[in-house]
């Protein structure tokens, strides 16, 4: 197993357009997590997953944002009417079980909206 | 007031200095505590995780933790140029990491 995976890696997109992303979590791992980050600043929660429920929703994801997670395996992140303010990093954690240090980050996906 | 404060550096230092990077927060209930390393381009990294108050020490990193103060220090000995990260320092509030905004950290050859 080679980690948390995401794809793609960078988006560029004009804004108003759709954009969806990938994350593929450890196998096995049950929980799967959402965060945003942008310049200078540190990773911000957006939502997560426990198998395939998603158990809460920051007040930073929008009604333009929707998130999934089929079968509990790979997850989704669906932005509609991209704005110039979503252009961030977009990172993908999972962990096994509750344990709040267990998190493991993928690379993230770069968006940029022009 | 931000729940994580972190000054966001950079902060320059000599290879084999030690480097001390700090954060404070501001609710008395966390509980985690735990430090990220960032390289550029890349996601956080998990250096080490502390729970309540004390001191943790793994190879040349040392974290710890006053909760009497609402502090959180990392302690980097004999740093190398490939320590040379965005440092994060966070806890965590029921489920979610809440991060502070990352240190860039340089070491100088």
């Amino acid at each position: 197993d080679t980690g948390v995976s995401q794809n793609p890696r960078h988006k560029i997109t004009k804004r108003g357009q759709n954009v969806t992303f990938r994350c593929d979590p450890i196998s096995e791992h049950n929980r799967l997590y959402w965060y945003r980050q942008t310049l200078g600043q540190g990773p911000e929660f957006l939502t997560y997953f426990q198998n395939e429920a998603q158990l809460e929703k920051s007040r930073l994801l929008s009604d333009r944002f929707s998130a999934e997670r089929p079968k509990g395996s790979f997850s989704t992140l669906e932005i509609q009417r991209t704005e110039q303010g979503d252009s961030a990093m977009y990172l993908c954690a999972s962990s096994h079980g509750t344990g709040i240090y267990e998190q493991y980050f993928g690379p993230g996906t770069r968006l940029t909206v022009t | 007031q931000k729940e994580v404060e972190q000054d966001p550096g950079p902060l320059s230092v000599p290879e084999g200095a030690i480097v001390s990077l700090n954060c404070t927060y501001s609710n008395s209930a966390f509980q985690y505590f735990m430090w990220y390393r960032q390289y550029s381009r890349k996601g956080p990294e998990l250096l080490m995780y502390t729970y309540s108050s004390g001191n943790k020490e793994d190879g040349r990193f040392t974290a710890q933790v006053d909760k009497s103060s609402k502090y959180i220090s990392l302690f980097i000995r004999d740093s190398q140029p490939s320590d040379s990260a965005t440092y994060l320092c966070a806890t965590n509030r029921d489920d979610k990491i809440i991060f502070g905004k990352g240190t860039r950290l340089h070491i100088l050859p």
